[in-house]
């Protein structure tokens, strides 16, 4: 089946630091997003991305829809505590799909 | 307002037992979602209700598996004689059409131990 193949699978930075990570597939998706899951609780949805080459920002996070329509990263800038946890990738395959595919995940840690 | 909720939030079983998980989505949310969360893993889609109906099952692994969602609202996963291998965190999510997209939300799911 459809997998999304994201990485680093964990990084380990400062505090104020920027993280970058990305995700990447053999097939064409026709929307990514990004969530977020802490321990304990279900992902929550940052940022969606619904054209090739569209940029979108939410606040620290900046995320990038690949020309390809195969990849995307997500950028978070002076990263600080409560960024800690765990962020997938996420993909529709059409207009109108409704299952998402998950990457595998990146843990990110903060060292303060 | 109040969010997806499922319950239990953790079920210990033994093996070959059967388990009912039940989650109950955000009010006047149309479309349910169940995943399915194995540890160090990205959620895997199990089945997805429109309505009372199932639209999409393709995940579900095999036919210990089943899902309803009799009146439209509340959905209950059901699984038959459990193996090890079943042990997971189920998440529920909901939205609120199933348009082009309509973003998912997701309750804090229920953690599933097969001893």
């Amino acid at each position: 089946g459809q997998q999304l193949n994201q990485s680093p699978q964990s990084m380990f930075i400062q505090e104020g630091e920027d993280v970058s990570m990305n995700c990447t597939s053999s097939s064409i998706f026709n929307t990514w997003l990004w969530y977020k899951q802490d321990p304990g609780e279900g992902p929550v949805l940052l940022i969606a991305l619904y054209k090739a080459g569209e940029l979108t920002s939410n606040g620290r996070l900046t995320a990038q829809f690949g020309i390809t329509r195969k990849d995307s990263f997500l950028n978070i800038s002076a990263s600080i505590p409560s960024d800690v946890g765990i962020y997938f990738c996420a993909g529709l395959l059409f207009q109108g799909a409704q299952k998402l595919v998950f990457g595998q995940g990146t843990r990110l840690t903060i060292n303060p | 307002g109040a969010g997806v909720s499922q319950t239990p939030s953790n079920k210990v079983t033994e093996k070959g037992k059967y388990v009912e998980l039940r989650c109950d989505p955000i009010s006047g949310h149309t479309a349910l979602y169940w995943y399915r969360q194995s540890l160090g893993q990205g959620p895997e889609f199990l089945i997805y209700f429109q309505g009372t109906g199932a639209a999409d099952d393709s995940g579900l692994p095999n036919d210990r598996f089943f899902a309803v969602r009799p009146e439209g609202s509340v959905s209950t996963l059901k699984i038959q004689r459990t193996e090890r291998g079943d042990s997971a965190v189920y998440l529920c999510a909901s939205s609120l059409i199933p348009a082009m997209y309509n973003e998912q939300f997701f309750g804090p799911g229920t953690r599933l131990t097969v001893l």
